[in-house]
């Protein structure tokens, strides 16, 4: 998981702020994904992208909650307004491959860990 | 819609003995990753399973895949304090982009 560099590692925000997490993928890799974790529960797979493309979010909330990898810089998940709900680990990893073919797999970041109070 | 169950969800162990964690998954997949997971960090990749009947072995810890069953095993050798972690096995739908994971094994080991 060395490589995937996920900032800020700690968010704190009020009930109604936005928080921005942000991820820069592995060199090389073109694939982004976000994934959420609630306290002691599993991945939940958000939204996958690619440079300049939403391949997959069918994981997203339909409200508040955006995702974008520019073609330049890293790969942003926005909330907004947050609410209580959305305190959580938020992952981002990478993969060189679409659709993960061949024997491909994600490398995680260390996640972004968002409290709102 | 894949879904991917673990058992057991927690188990504690003590140091030398063996237990098996299972991984069943709803629907045809073309591979199987097993991760773990230490409190408050990321998910560190252990294995990848891309054909039936495959195995792979790695120190005490062994996985296995039996796709006609759509079922992984994790089995722990011996077990020791330092593998205490949860584990997570994530499939990926065939033909699909993105892992689903199961709920996770939390594993304590007892000296």
């Amino acid at each position: 998981n060395a490589g995937v560099m996920q900032n800020p590692r700690h968010l704190v925000r009020r009930r109604g702020q936005e928080a921005r997490l942000r991820c820069s993928p592995m060199k090389g890799h073109s694939h982004v994904y976000w994934y959420r974790q609630l306290p002691e529960e599993g991945l939940k797979f958000m939204v996958y992208l690619q440079k300049e493309n939403i391949i997959d979010e069918s994981g997203m909330p339909k409200e508040r909650f955006s995702a974008e990898f520019p073609k330049e810089g890293p790969s942003i998940l926005r909330i907004q307004q947050v609410v209580r709900g959305d305190s959580a680990a938020y992952f981002c990893a990478s993969s060189p491959l679409l659709r993960l073919a061949g024997i491909g797999e994600l490398f995680f970041g260390e996640g972004s860990r968002l409290t709102v109070l | 819609e894949l879904k991917v169950e673990q058992n057991p969800l927690f188990l504690s162990m003590q140091e030398g003995k063996n237990y098996t964690i299972y991984c069943n998954y709803s629907t045809t997949s073309d591979r199987l990753y097993w991760y773990r997971q230490d409190p408050g960090k990321s998910l560190e990749s252990l294995f990848v399973l891309l054909s039936n009947g495959a195995v792979k072995q790695e120190g005490r810890l062994m996985a296995s895949l039996d796709t006609k069953a759509r079922l992984s095993t994790l089995h722990i050798t011996a077990a020791v304090h330092d593998l205490s972690a949860t584990y997570f096995c994530a499939v990926v739908e065939e033909y699909g982009n993105k892992l689903v994971f199961g709920a996770g094994t939390i594993l304590r080991v007892k000296s």
